[in-house]
C-alpha cells in the first residue's frame, strides 16, 4: 500500500501547477485523500480532502484557487494549483484516511513533491 | 478557527518518560491522532482515535485525551524516537483537518 506524489517544481508567482498522487494497492475512491503541505523549516498545514462521495473541502489558504479531483480510472488524485504565491513554497504530501474524520488519522503517505513559487 | 498548541520542544534522557501535550478547546471531545516526523522524511502515524496504536509501532508510544489536552507519553524513550510529534483532529464545523504547531522531542 502506497501513493507517490509527482508533478512538483519551480514555478513563478501567479503560475500554475498540477500535483498528482498515484495508489497502489488500494483504491483512491473508496477513501478519503487528502493534501498536506510543510513549508522550510515549518509545520504540517492541511490543504484539502476528496471524500469517497467525491465533496471535497479546503484550507482557508488555498481555496479558490486549488482544486482536488480524481480520476479513478487511473486510481490517481489531483491537486489543481492556480495563482501561486511564495508562501505555497512547500513539500506536498498525498495522505489516506480511510474513514474521514472519524479519528483513524493519515496512515499512509508519499515522500512528498516539492514545489518552489519564485521569480 | 480551531487551533491547536503543542510545545516547541521536549527534552527527554534516554529510558526516561516523554509527554507532548497538545491543547485546544473542547479537545477530549474530539478525536486525536498523533504523528512522528523524522529529518526529511514524511509523517508516520503513531496513534489514532486518542489512544490506540497502529499496527508496527512500539507499545512505548501511548496516548490521552481529556478537557482541553491531549497527550503524547513515550515511556522508555529511546535515540531513535528523537523526531517532530504532531497533533491532529478533525473540525467537524468546518470538515477540515487542523494540525498542531509541532513539538521538537530532543533525546540528550
Amino acid at each position: 500500500v502506497q501513493v507517490v506524489e509527482s508533478g512538483g517544481g519551480l514555478i513563478q508567482p501567479g503560475g500554475s501547477l498540477r500535483l498528482s498522487c498515484a495508489a497502489s494497492d488500494f483504491t483512491v475512491g473508496s477513501n478519503y485523500m487528502n493534501w498536506v503541505r510543510q513549508a522550510p523549516g515549518k509545520g504540517l498545514e492541511w490543504v484539502s480532502v476528496i471524500y469517497s462521495v467525491g465533496t471535497t473541502y479546503y484550507a482557508d489558504s488555498v481555496r479558490g484557487r486549488f482544486t482536488v479531483a480524481r480520476d479513478d480510472s487511473k486510481n490517481t488524485v489531483h491537486l489543481q494549483m492556480n495563482s501561486l504565491r511564495g508562501e505555497d513554497t512547500a513539500v506536498y504530501y498525498c495522505a489516506r484516511d480511510t474513514m474521514g474524520g472519524r479519528g483513524y488519522g493519515l496512515d499512509v503517505w508519499g515522500q512528498g513533491t516539492t514545489v518552489t513559487v519564485s521569480s | 478557527s480551531f487551533e491547536l498548541t503543542q510545545p516547541p520542544s521536549v527534552s527527554v534522557s534516554p529510558g526516561q518518560t516523554a509527554s507532548i501535550s497538545c491543547s485546544g478547546d473542547k479537545l477530549g471531545n474530539r478525536y486525536v491522532c498523533w504523528y512522528q516526523q523524522m529529518p526529511g522524511q514524511a509523517p508516520v502515524l503513531v496513534i489514532y482515535q486518542d489512544n490506540k496504536r497502529p499496527s508496527g509501532i512500539p507499545e512505548r508510544f501511548s496516548g490521552s485525551n481529556f478537557g482541553n489536552t491531549a497527550t503524547l507519553t513515550i515511556s522508555g524513550t529511546q535515540a531513535m524516537d528523537e523526531a517532530d510529534y504532531y497533533c491532529q483532529a478533525w473540525d467537524s464545523n468546518t470538515n477540515t483537518y487542523v494540525f498542531g504547531t509541532g513539538t521538537k522531542v530532543t533525546v540528550l
